[in-house]
């Protein structure tokens, strides 16, 4: 299958800095990439739906201020999660796919730790 | 809104032995489904999807599920555990498309006794 790589795969970072999370679709295009967030022993939770060249579409109760994403490219999306605080502590994965009738591949994920 | 439910959190079976882990969803159309594996501090792997067709559906390392629409179930079967098999599984249910978001059951948690 297709590989979508996250980068980096583990972060610590202070309490009020800002992270970037990148991903990228190495070996396709990928027109659209989602951004999902896992807290400890639990599933999924899609944070928003980003679409190459235009604004992300962030699901309810997600703040667009302060979960950044920018996917400039077809090939890569960025998340920066801003003014980082220790309740956005979580693993975030990125998923790609390069049309709207075929599947999503995910990447390995990002462990993030604000301190 | 589609929702999914995995109603075991977690599961031990023995090596070598059977498994089977359910996925329950709610949607009003046909739903895409998906099953993924999540090993500790990694990303997910697809398992097998169910788009159309044959309702029993073959996986990647000896996998496969069965779509049944009348129980809107699509759970995952495996005739013979390894312990390597052991992982967090995911059931997942999409619409309008295979790559479309996905809305994620709450996991099952397997362990493996050898």
């Amino acid at each position: 299958g297709a590989v979508v790589s996250q980068h980096p795969s583990r972060v610590i970072c202070k309490s009020g800095t800002s992270v970037k999370i990148e991903c990228r679709s190495l070996d396709f295009q990928a027109t659209t990439m989602f951004w999902y967030r896992q807290f400890p022993k639990q599933s999924l939770m899609l944070m928003a739906t980003s679409n190459e060249g235009s604004k992300a579409t962030y699901e309810q109760g997600v703040e667009k201020d302060k979960f950044l994403i920018n996917h400039a490219s077809l090939t890569l999306s960025t998340l920066t999660v801003t003014s980082a605080h220790p309740e956005d502590s979580s693993f975030y994965i990125c998923s790609a796919r390069v049309s709207r009738n075929t599947e999503a591949f995910f990447g390995q994920g990002t462990r993030l730790t604000v301190v | 809104a589609q929702s999914v439910t995995q109603p075991d959190i977690h599961i031990t079976v023995s090596e070598g032995a059977s498994l089977e882990l359910r996925c329950n969803y709610s949607y009003g159309a046909t739903p895409y489904l998906f099953w993924y594996v999540q090993s500790p501090g990694q990303g997910l792997q697809l398992l097998l999807k169910y788009f159309s067709g044959d309702t029993l559906v073959q996986g990647i390392k000896g996998f496969e599920a069965e779509f049944k629409r009348s129980q809107s179930s699509f759970n995952l079967r495996k005739p013979s555990v390894h312990w390597s098999d052991a992982a967090e599984y995911f059931c997942a249910v999409g619409f309008t498309g295979g790559g479309n978001k996905l809305t994620f059951g709450t996991g099952t948690q397997l362990k493996v006794e050898l």
